[in-house]
């Protein structure tokens, strides 16, 4: 398919982590993104990985990426309410988001 | 300060109309775009225009017509509207064009059309 793969829905219970997959097209895809998409609002870029790399960490996101698999994750640490939205992977030069995962933390 | 901006915010409106919505940006991006986002909160690409000239158009019923009377301007004119119209369009832009799109896309906030 021409688009990202990732499941559509996650529960997470608050304070715990959250880990959301993501599986993309095209193995020459520079950067790896994520996307964030909060209740009533467009999307806002939340992180990105360079293709070359395997990890990024930026306070409680974790980005790892396996470029043999074309698997991308997202882990959230202390998953907090603020957190519950709509989560979109994305690769660089292609524009089609897909339906993303929606995450709702639960008290 | 709004980076992207896009109007009307919601709009209701019978079938068989025709209605518009505007977007802009202030970011000085060359490239805007249009997405429908459907009720499973897929995201789609609609248009993409580069320095005013159309450079996407992904199989959209002829019935979209977009116009960008300038690099900052990308509005969406819609004819004839039908129920299957009835989505959430999101206006963005970014500073490269498709080739060398390494960077962010800026989103609005988008405008819900329910056609009823």
């Amino acid at each position: 398919g021409e688009d990202v793969e990732q499941s559509l829905f996650l529960s997470v219970r608050e304070g715990d982590s959250s880990v959301i997959n993501c599986t993309y097209t095209d193995s020459s895809s520079t950067y790896l993104y994520w996307y964030k998409q909060e209740p009533g609002a467009g999307l806002q870029l939340l992180t990105y990985i360079f293709s070359n790399m395997d990890m990024k960490q930026d306070q409680r996101l974790t980005v790892l990426l396996n470029k043999k698999d074309k698997h991308l994750s997202l882990r959230i640490a202390d998953t907090q309410t603020g957190d519950s939205a709509i989560y979109f992977c994305a690769e660089s030069g292609k524009l089609s988001f897909g339906a993303g995962t929606t995450v709702t933390v639960r008290a | 300060d709004t980076a992207v901006s896009q109007t009307p915010k919601y709009l209701v409106t019978q079938m068989g109309n025709d209605k518009s919505i505007k977007c802009e940006q202030n970011l000085g991006h060359d490239t805007m775009y249009w997405y429908k986002q459907d009720s499973k909160k897929f995201l789609k690409i609609m248009f993409s225009y580069n320095n005013k000239e159309l450079i996407i158009n992904e199989t959209v019923p002829n019935r979209f017509s977009p116009k960008s009377p300038d690099k900052a301007h990308l509005n969406l004119h819609i004819n004839s509207l039908e129920l299957g119209d009835s989505a959430v369009y999101f206006c963005a832009s970014s500073q490269g064009g498709l080739a060398d799109l390494t960077g962010e896309l800026f989103f609005g906030e988008g405008s819900r059309l329910t056609v009823l």
